[in-house]
Parts: C-alpha cells; structure tokens; sequence
C-alpha cells in the first residue's frame, strides 16, 4: 500500500522560531503531494501541493526523493499558524492507498 | 466557503438506530469522499467514490453504507453495526484525473454523537 508518515502527532514551537512539519512517503513513481491545514472551527484546506513549488503563507515544502520526504516548512513561525497539519499523496484509481497521514498538530507558543 | 455542503452540522442518535449523513457538492467534481476524524487519529478514509453509481470501500467501512445516485450527491449511512459511531464525519470532493486527483475541497462536517 501507498503510505504517508507523519511521525510527530504534537508539535510545539515559539514564535518566531523556525518550524519543519514531517512527511514521509512510501511510494515509487512520481509523487504529487499536498499539505492540507486545518484552522480552529474552519474547513479542511489545501496549503499548498509539490507541483506548484509556490510558499503559501511563507510556508515551503520540498520534494526530496533520496530521503522521500515532503516537509513543511517556515523560517518563522507564528501565532496563526496553530492548526492541524496533514500531508497527503494523490489517489490512483485502483490502488489501495491512505489518503492522508495521521496529521501534526502545530502549536505556536507565543 | 461554499461548493460541498454537509448536513446536519450535530446529530444526536440513540444506540441501535441508523442515520444518513448528507453531502452535497456543486463544483462539478467526479469524485466523492468520506472520512471520519478522531483525537489522535488524523482522518480515515470511510468510502469514495470517483464516478456516479460506483464507490468503493476505503480503509474503515464496516459499519457504513453509501449511495451515489446523483453527480451532486453522496449520502453515508452510519448503522447500528458500526461499533464505535461517535465521531466527526468530514464530507469531500475533487476533480478525478485519469493519473491522479486534484486537491479535495471539504465540507464543514457533521459531529455525530451516538449515545
């Protein structure tokens, strides 16, 4: 099966201090991932997908497959971005993959 | 906001009884989605379903059932068999592309709470 892994289910930080969100993945081929973030009492959302290669909310998330990771990352965290973090691969239709990995639940201390 | 909808945003149900969640969706997306979310265990995948009249199981779909009988529509029937039906039930959609999917839009979610 097609895997992501977050390995860090609680992650706390200061403000201003930089912050890197975990992912992993398991599969051959050419991944397309994405960051969903989800806010307190908000919907579920795209941050931001590999293909793109664009920094969203000054976040950045590299794709490296020596290392098959897909971490998010920002120089400088902030009180706002206190939200639930989930990395996900893409679907392919026949495959028997997770969509989404456990999530990271990203506190900013201020 | 807007484009995928869920109905009702609590539902409060006795041990025993089954409830049918509503989604409905237009953007246009092929494919459908359920998950549930639970402390701790991030989202789980129930059902989905790419085409009208087709879905299938994802990785915790005892207990649950599904219809797609409209583009628009894709409805989950929580039973009385699913064992542990009290949770937070998220409701998503996305355009199906033949390599892949496109990024999912969800719904506000249904907190079900079954006493």
């Amino acid at each position: 099966a097609q895997r992501v892994t977050q390995p860090e289910k609680l992650l706390s930080v200061f403000k201003g201090a930089p912050v890197e969100l975990k992912c992993n993945y398991s599969y051959s081929g050419s991944p397309e991932l994405f960051w969903y973030v989800q806010y307190s009492r908000q919907r579920l959302q795209l941050l931001l997908r590999h293909i793109s290669r664009e920094s969203i909310k000054g976040f950045t998330a590299d794709l490296n497959k020596g290392e098959t990771s897909f971490h998010l990352k920002k120089p400088f965290a902030q009180e706002e971005d206190s939200a639930m973090y989930y990395c996900a691969p893409p679907y392919f239709p026949g495959a028997n993959n997770l969509f989404f990995g456990t999530g990271t639940r990203l506190t900013v201390i201020p | 906001d807007g484009g995928i909808t869920q109905s009702p945003k609590y539902l409060f149900r006795k041990e025993g009884q089954n409830v049918t969640l509503s989604c409905e969706q237009n953007l246009n997306h092929d494919a459908m989605y359920w998950y549930r979310q639970d402390p701790g265990q991030g989202l789980r995948l129930i059902y989905y379903s790419q085409i009208v009249n087709d879905f299938q199981k994802g990785d915790i779909a005892e207990g649950y059932s599904v219809s797609r009988e409209k583009k628009e529509s894709f409805p989950l029937t929580v039973t009385s068999a699913q064992k542990n039906p009290t949770a937070f039930y998220l409701c998503a959609s996305s355009m199906a592309r033949d390599r892949g999917q496109d990024e999912q839009y969800f719904g506000p979610g249904t907190r079900l709470t079954v006493t």
